[in-house]
């Protein structure tokens, strides 16, 4: 079993739906949970971060975490072709700090 | 702050050549790593460090050496490029536990 599980996708969205990526990790005493974004060719770039189990919202954006099920998953509201990307999502797994674990990513395909 | 800079952009080297990826952060961050991602696939760690003179391996680290005199700058170097070496690569910062900033990648080709 891998540390950070994603569906490679891709995921085809309608533009204005919503976009729900999903995120599996291996380790209950992780803390630091994190989604990215990546367009091809670019290098990743920090969506959102989460650290309590929850919401998080911010703009289109909605990171949801749940510990005891020990997943983490990303909604996208509104998607628009733009948001067509690859999403990566990376944990700190267990309680040490020095380094991030990430999933294989989740390709999205937001379609006019 | 410039964040995460990384040179050169692109390199193509020949089978058996030497070369050093550089990577400085002005951010002060004590972790720093290396990644390499292969068209299509995920990030592999190569090496990181947690501060200035501390260096581990990540899952992928033959062929490749670092070294982290400064808090700011961790080289990458590759001895005797190989055509598998073919790949771009990410450098990146972060303060423990905390988001991790990429640099904008280096595209390396090797024939």
């Amino acid at each position: 079993q891998k540390e950070v599980e994603q569906n490679s996708g891709p995921l085809s969205v309608p533009e204005g739906a919503i976009a729900s990526l999903n995120c599996t990790y291996s380790d209950r005493v992780s803390q630091s949970f994190f989604w990215y974004r990546q367009y091809s060719g670019k290098s990743p770039e920090l969506i959102m971060s989460i650290y309590s189990n929850g919401d998080k919202e911010d703009g289109r954006f909605t990171a949801q975490l749940n510990k005891a099920s020990q997943y983490v998953s990303l909604l996208i509201r509104d998607s628009q072709p733009s948001d067509s990307a690859t999403y990566l999502c990376a944990v700190n797994i267990g309680t040490a700090g020095n380094k991030l674990t990430f999933g294989g990513g989740t390709r999205v395909l937001v379609k006019p | 702050n410039a964040g995460v800079t990384q040179t050169p952009k692109f390199r193509i080297l020949k089978i058996g050549q030497s070369m050093t990826l550089q990577c400085t952060q002005d951010m002060n961050h004590n972790y720093m790593y290396w990644y390499r991602q292969d068209p299509g696939m995920g990030l592999k760690l190569i090496y990181y460090s947690v501060g200035a003179g501390i260096t581990d391996k990540g899952e992928v680290p033959n062929g490749y050496n670092v070294s982290r005199s400064t808090t700011e700058d961790f080289p990458l170097r590759l001895e005797l490029a190989a055509p598998s070496q073919t790949s771009v690569y990410f450098c990146a910062s972060r303060v423990e536990r905390g988001e991790q900033f990429f640099g904008p990648g280096t595209r390396l080709t090797v024939l």
